[in-house]
C-alpha cells in the first residue's frame, strides 16, 4: 500500500451515465497526476496538479472529463456521458518536493456497459 | 518530445536464470528514468530510479538497472529469476526540468519454475 488511496476500486455504469472518481493522495505531496490505462497498454498522461492548480491535461481529455483538486488536497476525476471507449483503469499518482518518483494508487477500474 | 520504447511485448525465463527487460528512451534535456512493476487489478508499484551519479542503480526485490547514456537505455535486470517475479513491467521517463512521466507500453516477464 502506497498510500494513495482511490475509490471507488470498480464501477460498472451505463453509457451516458455521469461517474466521478475521487484520489486522496499521501498527505503532504502536492502534485497529483491522472492516468488512463487500458488493457495491455501503459499509463497514459491525463492531467496534472501543482497544489490546487491544475497545470497540464492531456489532449486525451475531452470536454467529457473534468478534474478538481480543491483546497490542493483530495482530488476527483469526472466524466459526463459515459462511452464504452472510456471503459479502461484510471490511475491516480502523486509526489512530493521531495521525491522524484510518484506513488501509484490501485487505480479505479471503468466498465460502461 | 518525451519517449519510452519496450521492444519486447513478453520476456519468459526460467526461474534461477538472469533476466533483462530491455527499455530505451527519448527526451529533450537529462532523463529521470524508473522502472515499476504492476501485478494483476493492481496500481503500479515503484521499483527503482536513476537520477544522477552511478550508472547501475538497485532498487526492490533485487532488481537493479543500467543507465546507458550513449545507447540512451535504462536496462532492467536481475541475476536470478523467481517465479513471483513474473508480472508486467514499465520503463517510465521523465525531462529533469519538466513534471510529466512518460510510460512504456510494458512488458510481461512470466518466470517459469
Amino acid at each position: 500500500d502506497t498510500g494513495v488511496s482511490q475509490n471507488p476500486r470498480h464501477k460498472i455504469t451505463k453509457r451516458g451515465q455521469n461517474v466521478t472518481f475521487r484520489c486522496d493522495p499521501i498527505s503532504e505531496h502536492n502534485r497529483l497526476y491522472w492516468y488512463r490505462q487500458t488493457l495491455g497498454q501503459g499509463p497514459e498522461f491525463l492531467t496534472y496538479f501543482q497544489n490546487e492548480a491544475q497545470l497540464e491535461k492531456s489532449r486525451l481529455l475531452s470536454d467529457r472529463f473534468s478534474a478538481e483538486r480543491p483546497k490542493g488536497s483530495f482530488s476527483t476525476l469526472e466524466i459526463q456521458r459515459t462511452e464504452q471507449g472510456d471503459s479502461a483503469m484510471y490511475l491516480c499518482a502523486t509526489r512530493g518536493n521531495m521525491n522524484t518518483e510518484a506513488f501509484f494508487g490501485q487505480g479505479t477500474r471503468l466498465t460502461v456497459v | 518530445a518525451q519517449s519510452v520504447a519496450q521492444p519486447e511485448d513478453q520476456v519468459n525465463v526460467a526461474e534461477g536464470n538472469p533476466l533483462t527487460v530491455k527499455c530505451t528512451y527519448s527526451v529533450s534535456g537529462n532523463p529521470y528514468l524508473f522502472w515499476y512493476v504492476q501485478y494483476p487489478n493492481r496500481g503500479l508499484q515503484f521499483l527503482l530510479k536513476y537520477i544522477t551519479g552511478d550508472n547501475l542503480v538497485k532498487g526492490s526485490y533485487g532488481f537493479e538497472a543500467e543507465f546507458n547514456k550513449s545507447q540512451t537505455s535504462f536496462h532492467l535486470k536481475k541475476p536470478s529469476a523467481l517465479v513471483s517475479d513474473s508480472a508486467l513491467y514499465f520503463c517510465a521517463v521523465r525531462d529533469t526540468g519538466g513534471f510529466k512521466t512518460i510510460f512504456g507500453a510494458g512488458t510481461r516477464l512470466f518466470v517459469k519454475a
